[in-house]
């Protein structure tokens, strides 16, 4: 069976610093894709990385960036010089592939809440 | 725009009513799927369905059905509300690129 741990319920951080979200995954499955998706007060789920289990570059984007390292299975998540509108809840999720190369039932953690203070 | 849409956003039930949630997609998406989200958890799958006519049990199935008579709406059924059912529901949708969630349905049993 699948699993995402994201050990940290809860981060406080002041505005500007750096933040890091850990998620650590469980999986039998050889193709699977790892996800993080922001959840902000207002409820809807926005969609931030995919990542395919063969492909472990890190990636930037913007103030964001993520490390994945299969072997210690995780995928982390780095927030610099973070901002206010970056309190939120953040979910790291993983799903397996279809064989049709279809997205798959995915599996969430339990979510990490950042506030960034001013 | 295309996507998934949920209705209702909001909704309070009695003890014992039954409604319908429904899930409608206009991406021609295969596989769809309902969640729950209770507070301080991720989300669970419900049930899920792999195209027109095939549905199958996710991890907390008991207390809901659904149906999937077309690719376009998955619709999850509550027969008997109970305050256990609680939560906030979101429908979504995947592909070969991803995922694609509907806004979520607020319910609240009283």
């Amino acid at each position: 069976a699948q699993k995402v741990t994201q050990a940290q319920t809860e981060i406080s951080v002041v505005e500007k610093e750096d933040v890091t979200l850990d998620c650590v995954y469980e999986t039998r499955d050889t193709t699977y894709y790892l996800f993080w998706y922001k959840q902000p007060p207002s409820g809807e789920l926005v969609f931030l990385i995919r990542r395919n289990s063969f492909d472990e570059q890190n990636e930037i984007s913007g103030r964001y960036s993520w490390n994945f390292q299969k072997s210690t299975s995780s995928f982390n998540f780095t927030i610099t010089a973070s901002q206010v509108v970056d309190s939120a809840v953040y979910f790291c999720a993983l799903s397996e592939e279809k064989r049709s190369g279809s997205n798959y039932k995915l599996t969430f953690g339990k979510g990490t809440l950042l506030t960034v203070n001013p | 725009n295309a996507g998934v849409t949920q209705t209702p956003k909001f909704r309070i039930l009695k003890i014992g009513q039954s409604m319908t949630l429904q899930c409608t997609q206009d991406m021609n998406h295969n596989y769809m799927y309902w969640y729950r989200q209770d507070p301080g958890m991720g989300l669970k799958l419900i049930y899920y369905s792999v195209g027109a006519g095939i549905t199958d049990k996710g991890e907390v199935p008991n207390g809901y059905n659904v149906s999937r008579s077309t690719t376009e709406d998955f619709p999850l059924r509550l027969e008997l509300a109970a305050p256990s059912q609680t939560s906030v529901y979101f429908c979504a949708s995947s592909s070969h690129y991803g995922y694609t969630f509907g806004s979520g349905t607020r319910l609240t049993v009283v």
